[in-house]
């Protein structure tokens, strides 16, 4: 069946690099396109970035300085680093994917808290 | 960046039907998304493209719209159904989500 899973450090340091692994299961990833959409305690959703299944990489403007996804198929991984992490970077990530490259998302991962604080 | 607009909250009676508003600040075509998220857990898709039902989703629930605005509506509502509800448009750069709908039953 379907999975996604969400793994990385559950405290960073501000200034500090994030760096979230998502490993998937049930399917491929030069099959389907894998998101990754963040969501601060108490508020909203927000989309961060994409990983094609071609291999090519789309970002949320807000975010594309700071942000870089890349995977590794061989592993069925999917990985997000962002760097200059603030106090507002804190947030559940979760990695999702996309059914049919229309840009929704049919499977989500349990999602990791990261808090950023010193 | 796209706007979604939603009601804050609503609350309503176990058995009856609810319609929870999506609007967009431009066009968003049919590429409009529901999910409903549960407290301590993911979203989950409910409908996608506007009006198409996710796999395995109760028929209660169903969509509309297209353009600017659309609504998700349950009916009847259940218990289970308290939650926050989520709109996501992904026919402009940046996909965005609406602020959520807090759903209470009475």
């Amino acid at each position: 069946q379907v999975q996604l899973k969400e793994s990385g450090p559950g405290l960073v340091q501000p200034s500090q690099t994030l760096s979230l692994t998502c490993t998937v299961s049930g399917f491929s990833l030069m099959d389907y396109s894998v998101h990754w959409v963040r969501q601060p305690p108490g508020k909203g959703l927000e989309w961060m970035g994409r990983m094609k299944y071609d291999g090519d990489t789309y970002y949320n403007s807000a975010l594309k300085s700071r942000l870089s996804i890349s995977r590794d198929t061989s592993k069925s991984q999917v990985f997000l680093k962002m760097n200059s992490l603030q106090t507002e970077d804190t947030a559940i990530y979760y990695c999702t994917r996309d059914p049919d490259n229309n840009h929704y998302f049919d499977y989500w991962g349990q999602g990791v808290m990261v808090t950023v604080s010193s | 960046d796209t706007v979604l607009t939603q009601s804050p909250a609503l609350a309503v009676s176990p058995g009856e039907r609810v319609t929870i508003s999506c609007r967009a600040s431009e066009s968003v075509s049919t590429l409009m998304h529901w999910y409903q998220q549960k407290p301590g857990q993911q979203p989950k898709l409910l409908i996608y493209l506007a009006s198409h039902l996710e796999s395995g989703v109760p028929a209660r629930f169903s969509g509309s719209g297209s353009g600017t605005d659309f609504t998700l509506t349950i009916d009847p509502v259940e218990a289970d159904d308290t939650a926050t509800y989520y709109c996501q448009q992904s026919w402009n750069d940046p996909y965005t989500f609406g602020a959520g709908t807090k759903l209470e039953l009475k």
